[in-house]
């Protein structure tokens, strides 16, 4: 079993739809969570950084750490056609540790 | 601008050959790593170095080699021992130790062996 599952999808949504993005995970030590975009054939880009438990909001995005249940997630709002890309987790036990991704989870968002 | 860049951007090697992937950043970091990225597995962690002279194997460090002489540098060899070469090759850096989870991606490098 990885230590991060992510579903890949692919995730098809029609513009303006809210998208909800999740990811399990199996090490308790983990208390550093991240969300990275990845657009086609590029390198990915810092997303959402969270520490612990609770929600972090910036602009349409939010992301949510539930520690319990080791489930994190990331909600698009009023979705666009250009957040259409890979969305990668990733997380750590420390603020200098390793970071485990997620396998990505493939969106399109269509007009 | 301040950045990560990677040359190249399409790599074809032959099999039984060494390659040399580039890696700079003028960010002034101290930590660079690098990883692979295959369809539906994510990013892997080749190696990392968190200072000048010092690196640390990953998860995937067989048939690799890195050096970090400078610390804008960061080349990766991808050596005839690695038995599946063909991937997305991603470099990153970050500040400092405290801060190592933030990590910047440079545009990868697409190796293939023919």
């Amino acid at each position: 079993q990885k230590e991060v599952e992510q579903d890949p999808g692919p995730l098809s949504v029609p513009e303006g739809a809210i998208v909800s993005l999740n990811c399990t995970y199996s090490n308790s030590a983990f208390q550093y969570f991240m969300w990275y975009r990845q657009y086609s054939r590029k390198g990915p880009e810092l997303l959402m950084y969270t520490y612990s438990s609770g929600n972090k909001e910036d602009g349409r995005f939010t992301a949510q750490v539930d520690k319990s249940s080791k489930y994190i997630s990331l909600f698009i709002r009023d979705s666009q056609p250009s957040d259409s890309a890979t969305y990668l987790c990733a997380m750590s036990g420390t603020s200098y540790g390793k970071l485990t991704f997620g396998q990505g989870t493939i969106l399109t968002v269509h007009p | 601008d301040g950045g990560i860049t990677q040359s190249p951007k399409y790599l074809f090697r032959k099999e039984g050959q060494n390659v040399t992937l580039s890696c700079e950043q003028n960010l002034n970091h101290d930590a660079m790593y690098w990883y692979r990225q295959d369809p539906g597995q994510g990013l892997r962690l080749i190696y990392y170095s968190q200072i000048v002279n010092d690196f640390q194997k990953g998860d995937i460090a067989e048939g690799y080699s890195v050096s970090r002489e400078k610390k804008e540098s960061f080349p990766l060899t991808v050596t005839s021992a690695q038995k599946n070469p063909t991937a997305f090759y991603l470099c990153a850096s970050s500040a400092n130790r405290d801060s190592h989870n933030e990590q910047f991606f440079g545009p990868g490098t697409r190796l293939t062996v023919l």
